[in-house]
C-alpha cells in the first residue's frame, strides 16, 4: 500500500517560521505536492517538487530528498490567516495515475 | 463564477435513501476526481475519471457509484446511503500536463 506521513498538529507564533514535514512509502514516484485547506474550504494547490531540493514561492518554500523519500513545507514570517490545515501528496506514477494524499496537518498560529 | 462547483452543498438524507451528488467545471479538465474527507482521515478517492468513458475505482468505493456525463459533469451516488458515509465530499479536476488539483467546494453530508 501507498502510506504518507506527517505530524497531525503543529502550533506556531505569528511572525515565525514553522516547517511541515511529510514521509512518504510508495509504490513509485513522481513527484510531492503540498494542498492548503481552511477551515470550511475547499484544499488549494500550494506547490510541487518533482526533483530533489528548495522551491520557492513568497512566504512558502517546500524541500524534497527522493533518496530520503522525505519533504516538508517551509512557511516564513507566519501570518494568522496560515493558520490551517496542510496536506502533502505523491504523484505514485506518471500521467494516469490519482494523487495519494496524507492525512494532513493541522497549523494553528497563535499571538 | 467558480471554476468547479458542486450540488447541493449541505444535504441531509437518512438511511436507506438514493441521493446524488453532483459536480460541474468550466477549466476543460479531461481527468474528474471524487474524495471523501472525514476528520483526521484526510482525503480519500472514491473514484476517478480520465475522459467520458473512463470510469476508475478508487480507494473507498464501496457503496458508491459514479457517472461521467459530459467532459465537464460527474456525478457522485449513493445507492443506499448509511450513516458512515456521513462525511465532507469533494470533486476535483485536473489535467495530464499540470500537477495541479482543483477542487469543488464541497458537499456537506448527513445521513441519519
Amino acid at each position: 500500500g501507498q502510506s504518507l506521513e506527517q505530524p497531525s498538529e503543529v502550533t506556531a507564533v505569528e511572525g515565525a517560521i514553522v516547517q511541515i514535514n511529510c514521509t512518504y512509502q510508495t509504490s513509485g514516484f513522481y513527484g510531492l505536492s503540498w494542498y492548503q485547506q481552511h477551515d470550511g474550504g475547499a484544499p488549494t494547490f500550494l506547490s510541487y517538487n518533482a526533483l530533489d531540493g528548495l522551491e520557492e514561492t513568497g512566504r512558502f518554500s517546500s524541500f524534497l530528498s527522493r533518496s530520503d523519500s522525505y519533504g516538508y513545507l517551509l512557511l516564513q514570517e507566519l501570518q494568522m490567516k496560515d493558520s490551517a490545515s496542510y496536506f502533502c501528496a505523491v504523484r505514485v506514477e506518471s500521467g494516469n495515475t490519482p494523487l495519494v494524499f496524507g492525512k494532513g496537518t493541522r497549523l494553528s498560529v497563535i499571538a | 463564477d467558480a471554476d468547479v462547483t458542486q450540488t447541493p452543498r449541505n444535504r441531509i438524507t437518512k438511511t436507506g435513501k438514493r441521493i446524488m451528488l453532483e459536480c460541474s467545471q468550466t477549466k476543460g479538465h479531461d481527468r474528474m476526481y471524487w474524495y471523501r474527507q472525514d476528520p483526521g482521515l484526510g482525503l480519500r478517492l472514491i473514484y476517478y475519471s480520465f475522459d467520458v468513458k473512463d470510469i476508475n475505482k478508487g480507494e473507498i468505493s464501496d457503496g458508491y457509484s459514479v457517472s461521467r456525463q459530459a467532459q465537464a459533469k460527474f456525478s457522485l451516488s449513493l445507492e443506499s446511503a448509511i450513516p458512515n458515509q456521513t462525511a465532507l465530499y469533494f470533486c476535483a479536476t485536473g489535467t495530464a500536463r499540470q500537477e495541479t488539483q482543483y477542487f469543488g467546494p464541497g458537499t456537506r453530508l448527513l445521513v441519519l
